[in-house]
């Protein structure tokens, strides 16, 4: 079956830098998204992966291993704005997101 | 209004009630989804339409009930839900024309049955 796993919840410190991790299996892969969510909100859009490596954007970065089916979310210098829940998603072979349950990241002053 | 919308924000059904819930894109997209996001679980793609027509039913219950009357429209009619249907349902669209497609959601909205 397919299947994303993430943690369910994390802590960090205010101007720390945090390591969100995703291991996916899927039927076919033709990328890896991450997505940020409030509560109460809709999840947006931050990062895609599809070549092995690392994608940086501003404060966040995303790293890709294919061969590990392995993704993690880097997030640095955290702000007390970044307490949300961070979705990482895999597109299967028929270009379906196939969803992790999503890690709540708890950022403390 | 740009973006993704969503109406209403909050419904509260008893479980012999009828109601709709109405997604509006504005981005010219081409694919719409409806999905649902039950705490602590991963959301469950529902009904995926593309240019107007369904593409994917996963499963759905027969009591809900999607309608797409353009590629800017969707609707989720519902009848005769069960307590356990209760959940944030959040509408997406996307551009499908290639595999960097980054879905563009609506704000949901909070449907509890009763």
């Amino acid at each position: 079956g397919q299947n994303i796993d993430q943690p369910t919840e994390m802590t960090a410190t205010e101007g720390a830098i945090v390591q969100i991790n995703c291991t996916y299996q899927t039927s076919g892969f033709n990328g890896l998204f991450w997505y940020q969510q409030h509560a109460g909100e809709a999840p947006t859009f931050l990062s895609y992966n599809v070549l092995d490596g690392l994608e940086e954007k501003g404060r966040f970065s995303s790293f890709l291993s294919r061969s590990k089916g392995y993704s993690y979310l880097l997030l640095k210098e955290l702000q007390m704005k970044d307490s949300a829940s961070y979705l990482c998603a895999a597109k299967d072979s028929n270009y379906q997101l196939i969803w992790g349950a999503g890690t709540k990241l708890i950022i403390k002053p | 209004e740009t973006g993704v919308t969503q109406t209403p924000r909050h419904l509260v059904m008893g479980m012999t009630n009828k109601k709709s819930l109405k997604c509006e894109q504005h981005l010219g997209h081409n694919a719409m989804y409806w999905y649902k996001q039950s705490a602590k679980k991963p959301l469950e793609l529902m009904f995926v339409y593309n240019f107007k027509e369904q593409t994917e039913n996963n499963s759905v219950p027969s009591r809900f009930s999607p309608e797409c009357p353009n590629s800017s429209h969707l609707f989720l009619h519902l009848h005769t839900l069960q307590p356990e249907d209760s959940a944030l349902y959040l509408c997406a669209s996307s551009q499908e024309d290639s595999s960097y497609t980054e879905q563009f959601f609506g704000p949901g909205t909070r449907l509890t049955v009763l």
